[in-house]
């Protein structure tokens, strides 16, 4: 059955250092995407990078990359430089298309704060 | 703008009282679906739709009714709701390739 897991509830990271965030996923569908989305405590969610599982190479987005290790089945997000607008819930996601038209499958999530 | 536009942000009702919650999007996606988010069991889908007139149900979908007359909207109804449908819901549409775009978030409280 298709999971996500991400293993941290909270993170801190000291402003300006680099995160990493951790995501594990299992799949039996070859066709699949990966996607991070930060909630901060306002509530939205908030889309930040796409992982296919065809794509040959690391997704990245401005300060955000994602490390993806298909035979791992991971997809860890690596936040460069981090700032203090960067304090919010992430949550890991992964979807497959063709299952009940590409639902998407949620991780627990982890809640990052950035230190001053 | 692409945007998902949900309403109401807030509403607090009472029991059996039927509300509406309104979702609508200007990307013309064909695909649409709801979430609720309550702490401890994470994000889980309510319905969905592929198309105008075509839904579905997700894994949460007792007590809530869904309808696509347009492609734009895709509004929530809780025809009696009830004190477990306290939550925050989203709306979203997606982008084949560039996944889902989210409303908002409407939290609810049913007293």
């Amino acid at each position: 059955a298709q999971k996500i897991t991400q293993t941290q509830p909270g993170m801190f990271v000291q402003e300006k250092e680099a995160v990493t965030l951790d995501c594990t996923y299992d799949t039996s569908d070859p066709s699949y995407g990966l996607f991070w989305y930060k909630q901060p405590s306002s509530g939205e969610m908030i889309f930040l990078i796409y992982q296919g599982s065809y794509d040959q190479q690391n997704a990245t987005e401005g300060r955000y990359s994602l490390n993806f290790q298909k035979a791992r089945k991971s997809a860890n997000l690596v936040i460069s430089a981090s700032q203090l607008g960067d304090s919010a819930m992430y949550f890991c996601a992964m979807s497959e298309l063709y299952n009940q038209g590409g639902k998407l499958i949620f991780g627990q999530g982890t809640e990052l704060s950035v230190k001053p | 703008e692409a945007q998902v536009t949900q309403n109401p942000r807030y509403l607090i009702t009472v029991t059996g009282k039927k509300l509406t919650v309104t979702c609508s999007q200007n990307m013309n996606h064909e695909y649409m679906s709801w979430y609720r988010q309550d702490p401890g069991l994470g994000l889980r889908q309510i319905y969905y739709s592929m198309n105008v007139e075509v839904t579905d149900k997700g894994d949460v979908p007792e007590g809530y009714k869904v309808s696509r007359k347009e492609k734009r909207n895709f509004p929530l109804i809780l025809e009696s709701p009830s004190p477990n449908q306290t939550s925050l819901y989203f709306c979203a549409s997606r982008d084949l390739r560039y996944g889902y775009t989210f409303g908002s978030g409407t939290r609810l409280t049913v007293v």
